[in-house]
């Protein structure tokens, strides 16, 4: 069984520019998180979706936004970058939503976004 | 707010000895899953054990056991017979059980790095 794959692994952007990463959930997994994952701020939650519906958001400016597909591929997208947002950024799937005592999140290995 | 504290940055252990891991939170949540999470340097985090805040019993995964003490709001990690591939970043996560958001979000410790010496 294929594990969360996320794409691209690294990349490289310039302050003000935008990026998009894209994670696919193990098969048959309906929710997503996503997790920004900094030194100094450690790791921090962005957003879950469930059924392409947005369940819950981070603390995070509305430049960090989201989205799920009808196959439960997730991409989230960050605008105007700036510096700090340098960060391995970890998407999660696991079976069902939030609250559900079975809910074990499986992690991908992230993407390492670097912003000059 | 729920926080989670690990108080140890560095942790070192050598090669099939015994080393405990701390972690305290706060919450005032009575129902919650704590988990411990292994990252090494793939960067892909891999969950190690979970508990459940209900289960008076300490949860156990061959060489790593808890100790939750609710109480205290403790849940320490044990790892036995320690491997050079249990070398990685470890990190203590709660969940809570409310759907007015903490069902749905990992609450993450700063981490141990846990290094396994011959």
């Amino acid at each position: 069984k294929a594990g969360v794959t996320q794409t691209p692994r690294y990349l490289i952007k310039t302050r003000g520019q935008q990026v998009t990463l894209s994670c696919s959930p193990i098969s048959g997994h309906r929710s997503v998180s996503w997790y920004q994952q900094t030194p100094g701020q450690g790791l921090q939650f962005l957003f879950e979706y469930f059924s392409e519906t947005q369940r819950n958001k981070g603390n995070f400016p509305g430049r960090f936004s989201g989205r799920q597909f009808s196959n439960s591929r997730s991409e989230m997208n960050v605008s105007t970058l700036e510096l700090g947002d340098s960060a391995l950024y970890l998407c999660a799937s696991s079976l069902m939503a939030g609250n559900s005592g079975a809910n074990v999140l499986t992690f991908g290995a992230g993407s390492r976004l670097t912003v000059l | 707010a729920q926080t989670v504290t690990q108080s140890q940055p560095e942790m070192s252990v050598q090669e099939a000895e015994t080393v405990t891991l701390s972690c305290t939170y706060d919450t005032s949540e009575s129902d919650y899953y704590l988990f411990w999470y292994k990252q090494p340097p793939s960067r892909q985090m891999i969950l190690v054990i979970r508990q459940e805040a209900y289960k008076q019993q300490n949860a156990t995964e061959n060489r790593f056991s808890v100790n939750f003490q609710k109480a205290a709001k403790s849940f320490s990690l044990k790892i036995s017979d320690s491997q050079l591939g249990d070398a990685a970043m470890y990190f203590c996560a709660y969940r809570g059980t409310l759907n007015t958001g903490t069902a749905s979000k990992l609450t993450f410790g700063t981490g141990t790095r846990l290094q396994v010496t011959l």
